[in-house]
């Protein structure tokens, strides 16, 4: 079946350790996203992606990183930059400007500070 | 700019009441309009859609009727169970340069039995 993967389902990070989200999609889509969700605050996204080896910054980039050099993967790195990384981190994909179009999202990833 | 806006939670009702949850939105231009909702722990999942002004959507006992004359896209149900406790989203995408899509801050439902 198609979908998005994202691994792992829980990431502990230590202070000064960069961390890096797994997002992979077989649904041969262009676009994907990155959102961050902490309680009571909805959805902030992160990074976007319209297109292999290009992306944007979305309203809260700083202390992360991504990288698209595949079309099936988006990984998103939690720097050491970010002072307050505890957050359940959503991948999203859908087709390139496809607005009437749901978005798929994955199962989430719990990132926690030790 | 861009903008959704929806009833803070959380929201408790007893099973077989009767449920709205409003979402109002401001945007430039004609967006497609969803709610999605999420279960404890996992991602999203689409509940139902509207791409125009009049369009209803419907999905599992829930609607939502888009309306352009108040900008609004609120979701009913008649009558609620316990597994429809979630956190449910408002959501709007629009045909522009940037291909975002803008999210309420999401509403926590709760059904007692």
């Amino acid at each position: 079946d198609g979908g998005i993967t994202q691994s792992p389902k829980y990431l502990f990070r230590k202070e000064g350790q960069n961390v890096t989200l797994s997002c992979e999609q077989n649904l041969n889509h262009d676009a994907m996203y990155w959102y961050r969700q902490d309680p009571g605050q909805g959805l902030r996204l992160i990074y976007y992606s319209q297109i292999v080896n290009d992306f944007q910054k979305g309203d809260i980039a700083e202390g992360y990183s991504v990288s698209r050099e595949k079309k099936e993967s988006f990984p998103l790195t939690v720097t050491s930059a970010q002072k307050n990384p505890t957050a359940f981190y959503l991948c999203a994909s859908r087709r390139f400007q496809a607005t009437n179009e749901k978005l798929f999202f994955g199962s989430g990833t719990q990132l926690s500070v030790l | 700019g861009n903008s959704v806006t929806q009833m803070e939670g959380p929201v408790t009702l007893s099973e077989e009441a009767f449920l709205t949850i409003n979402c109002t939105y401001t945007a430039t231009g004609y967006p497609s309009l969803f709610w999605y909702v999420q279960y404890p722990g996992e991602g999203l999942q689409l509940l139902l859609k509207a791409t125009k002004a009049d369009d209803k959507g419907s999905n599992k006992g829930f609607e939502a009727t888009y309306r352009k004359e108040t900008t609004s896209f609120h979701l009913e149900k008649g009558s609620v169970q316990v597994s429809d406790s979630a956190v449910y989203f408002c959501a709007l995408s629009l045909m522009n340069r940037d291909d975002k899509i803008i999210f309420g801050k999401g509403t926590r439902l709760h059904i007692l039995p």
